[in-house]
C-alpha cells in the first residue's frame, strides 16, 4: 500500500496568515493513464470531508482561490493564503491512484 | 445537485450483521465507481472497499471475507454487507462517489459494535 506521510500534523494559524501543509508519498503517484490522483480534503468538525482540490492543483466546485494545491513526484503541498475562520479543521492528502485508496493522518488546522 | 445519503447503522454484537445502503441522485449512478471510507470517531480515515461501474469489486485487507459491496443502478443504490463484524469495525462509514479519486461524500452513518 502506498503511504502518505502529512507534516505539520498541528497548525496554529493567526487569522489572515498563510498555511502551508505537506504531504509526501511512499512511492510515485502517477496512473497508467497519466495523471496524477492526489487530493486534499478538508473536513470540518463536525462534518464529513470535503474534496478541496485534485490532480494536485485543480480546485473543486466551489472552492475558494485562497487554497492552492502544488508539487510533482512524491511531495506535495497545500496552501491556504489567507486563513479564514471557516477554514478550521483537518486536512487530509489522499491518493487515488492506487487500490487501495490511502489518506494522510490529518493536518489540524487551528486558529491561534 | 449530487447527493449521497447513508442508512442502516446502529448498534450491533460482535459477530453480528449490518446492511449499509446509500442512495445516490443528481448524476448517472451507473457511470460511477463507488466506495465506502469509514472513520473511527476522531481518528483519521479508511478506505473499505470499491465497486466499479461493471460491477468488479476490491476490499481491505481489515474486511475481505467478511464483507460485500454490491450496487442496484436501477435503484441508484449501493450497498455494503457487513458480517462477522468486530469491535474494530466501529465507525462512521461514507459513501463515496469517485474515478481514482473522491469527489463527493455522504453524511456518514454510525456503525457501533459492541456487546
Amino acid at each position: 500500500d502506498i503511504v502518505m506521510t502529512q507534516t505539520p500534523l498541528s497548525s496554529p494559524v493567526s487569522l489572515g496568515q498563510p498555511a502551508s501543509i505537506s504531504c509526501r508519498s511512499s512511492q510515485s503517484l502517477v496512473h497508467s493513464d497519466g495523471n496524477i490522483y492526489l487530493s486534499w480534503l478538508q473536513q470540518r468538525p463536525g462534518q464529513p470531508p470535503r474534496l478541496l482540490i485534485y490532480k494536485i492543483s485543480n480546485r473543486f466546485s466551489g472552492v475558494p482561490d485562497r487554497f492552492s494545491g502544488s508539487g510533482a513526484g512524491t511531495d506535495f503541498t497545500l496552501k491556504i493564503s489567507r486563513v479564514q475562520a471557516d477554514d478550521v479543521g483537518v486536512y487530509y492528502c489522499m491518493q487515488g491512484t492506487q487500490l487501495p485508496w490511502t489518506f494522510g493522518q490529518g493536518t489540524k488546522v487551528e486558529i491561534k | 445537485e449530487v447527493q449521497l445519503v447513508e442508512s442502516g447503522g446502529g448498534l450491533v454484537q460482535p459477530g453480528g450483521s449490518l446492511r449499509l445502503s446509500c442512495a445516490a441522485s443528481g448524476f448517472t449512478f451507473s457511470n460511477y465507481d463507488m466506495h465506502w471510507v469509514r472513520q473511527v470517531t476522531g481518528k483519521g480515515l479508511e478506505w473499505v472497499s470499491a465497486i466499479g461501474t461493471a460491477g468488479d469489486t476490491y476490499y481491505s485487507d481489515s474486511v475481505k471475507g467478511r464483507f460485500t459491496i454490491s450496487r442496484e443502478n436501477v435503484k441508484n443504490s449501493l450497498y455494503l454487507q457487513m458480517n462477522n463484524l468486530r469491535a474494530g469495525d466501529t465507525a462512521v462509514y461514507y459513501c463515496v462517489r469517485g474515478v481514482a479519486g473522491c469527489d463527493y461524500w455522504g453524511q456518514g452513518t454510525l456503525v457501533t459494535v459492541s456487546s
